[in-house]
Order: structure tokens, then C-alpha cells, then sequence
């Protein structure tokens, strides 16, 4: 079974500060990881993905997150936070050979100006 | 906008009320999804479809029935629900079929009540 566990409901930062969201994941065989981002009454928007290659992954909004193996890690980070970053974080992951996307229950972050 | 359109935004309905959920992708992909989302809990699959075919019911209630006509259209119908059924109703859709690494887009979900 898969599962995804981020450990932090809700994460608070200053604006202008480094932001980082917690994730990390069981998985049978390689795991596909994502990060995505949502906004109220929205749907949920990709921010990024690693599928294999370079662990730290470069995405969307100046966002990047750093695959680790060893630690079955993959936390989401923005070196400079702005206010509008304020929103719920969910990290996913899917083994290789499954089509099943598990999430976790979702991070909010609350960037104060 | 990401490209998926779900109808309707949100929609209230009686226990013994019939209605359907309708997303629909602009986006070319192959394969679509349903979730579940419930206040303080993980997103739920339900259902996948896979180049019109269904490839997962993650062991959702027959009160939910999907349909998927084509590959640009996807359905939910509903009927008997229950009060725990009320949620935001998102759906997705993937580039290649539903076991590639390529990542989900998202409609904007409607928002069930039931009564």
C-alpha cells in the first residue's frame, strides 16, 4: 500500500522568508511524486513532479522540492515567500506501476505580509 | 484556467434526488478522474478512466455510477445519496493513459450538499 504522510497542518512564514512544506511517502518500487497547490474554491493546481533523474525538481512560482531517497522524503520549498502563496499545499505520490494517486491531507500555508 | 470545466459549481440535493456531475477536458488527454474531497481528509479516488475505459472503482458505493461517452467528457450520476456524501466533487484528467507519469489537471470541483 501507498501512503503519504505530511506531518504539519498548517505552516506559518513571513513574507520574504524561506517557506518549506513537509512530505514524506511509503511506496512499493519507484515512486512518482507530486506537489500541488490550491487556492480557495479552486481546484487543485501542479505546482511540480519527480519521476526520476535530478533530485531537486524545479517548478512552478519559484517553488522547487528535493527527492530523498534514503529519508522517503519529498518536501516542497520557495526560498522567498510572498503573501500570495497563502494557500493548501497536498503532496502525492504513486508508485510506477499503479494508477492510483494517493494524497496527503493537505498543508495550509499562511504567508504573513 | 487549467483547461477542465466541471458543471455544476455547486448543487444541493434531496436523499431521494437523482442529478449528474458532468466535467469535461479541453486538453487532448486520454485519460479522466473522480475524486472526493472531504474537510480534513486526503483526496479520495473513486473512479479512473483510462482511453474511455474504466480502470479503477476504488470501492465506491453503487449510489455513484460514472460514465465516461469519450475521451473529452466524463460524468458522476447520483442517486440515493447520503448526507456524508456531501463534499467538493473534483475531477481530472492525464495525458497517455492512466498509468504514465504524467501529472493530473484539475477542474475547479463541485460543491455537493445533501439534505
Amino acid at each position: 500500500a501507498q501512503s503519504v504522510a505530511q506531518p504539519e497542518d498548517q505552516v506559518n512564514v513571513a513574507e520574504g522568508n524561506p517557506l518549506t512544506v513537509k512530505c514524506t511517502y511509503s511506496v512499493s518500487g519507484n515512486p512518482y511524486l507530486f506537489w500541488y497547490v490550491q487556492y480557495p474554491n479552486r481546484g487543485l493546481q501542479f505546482l511540480l513532479k519527480y519521476i526520476t533523474g535530478d533530485n531537486l525538481v524545479k517548478g512552478s512560482y519559484g517553488f522547487e522540492a528535493e527527492f530523498n531517497k534514503s529519508q522517503t522524503s519529498f518536501h516542497l520549498k520557495k526560498p522567498s515567500a510572498l503573501v500570495s502563496d497563502s494557500a493548501l499545499y497536498f503532496c502525492a505520490v504513486r508508485g510506477s506501476n499503479d494508477y492510483k494517486l494517493s494524497f496527503g491531507a493537505g498543508t495550509t500555508v499562511t504567508v504573513r505580509a | 484556467e487549467t483547461g477542465v470545466t466541471q458543471t455544476p459549481r455547486h448543487l444541493v440535493m434531496g436523499m431521494t434526488n437523482k442529478k449528474s456531475l458532468k466535467c469535461e477536458q479541453h486538453l487532448g488527454h486520454n485519460a479522466m478522474y473522480w475524486y472526493k474531497q472531504s474537510a480534513k481528509k486526503p483526496l479520495e479516488l473513486m473512479f479512473v478512466y483510462s482511453l474511455e475505459e474504466r480502470v479503477e472503482n476504488n470501492s465506491v458505493p453503487s449510489r455513484f455510477s460514472p460514465e465516461c461517452p469519450n475521451s473529452s467528457h466524463l460524468f458522476l450520476h447520483l442517486h440515493t445519496l447520503q448526507p456524508e456524501d456531501s463534499a467538493l466533487y473534483l475531477c481530472a484528467s492525464s495525458q497517455g493513459s492512466a498509468g504514465d507519469a504524467y501529472e493530473q489537471y484539475f477542474g475547479p470541483g463541485t460543491r455537493l450538499t445533501v439534505t
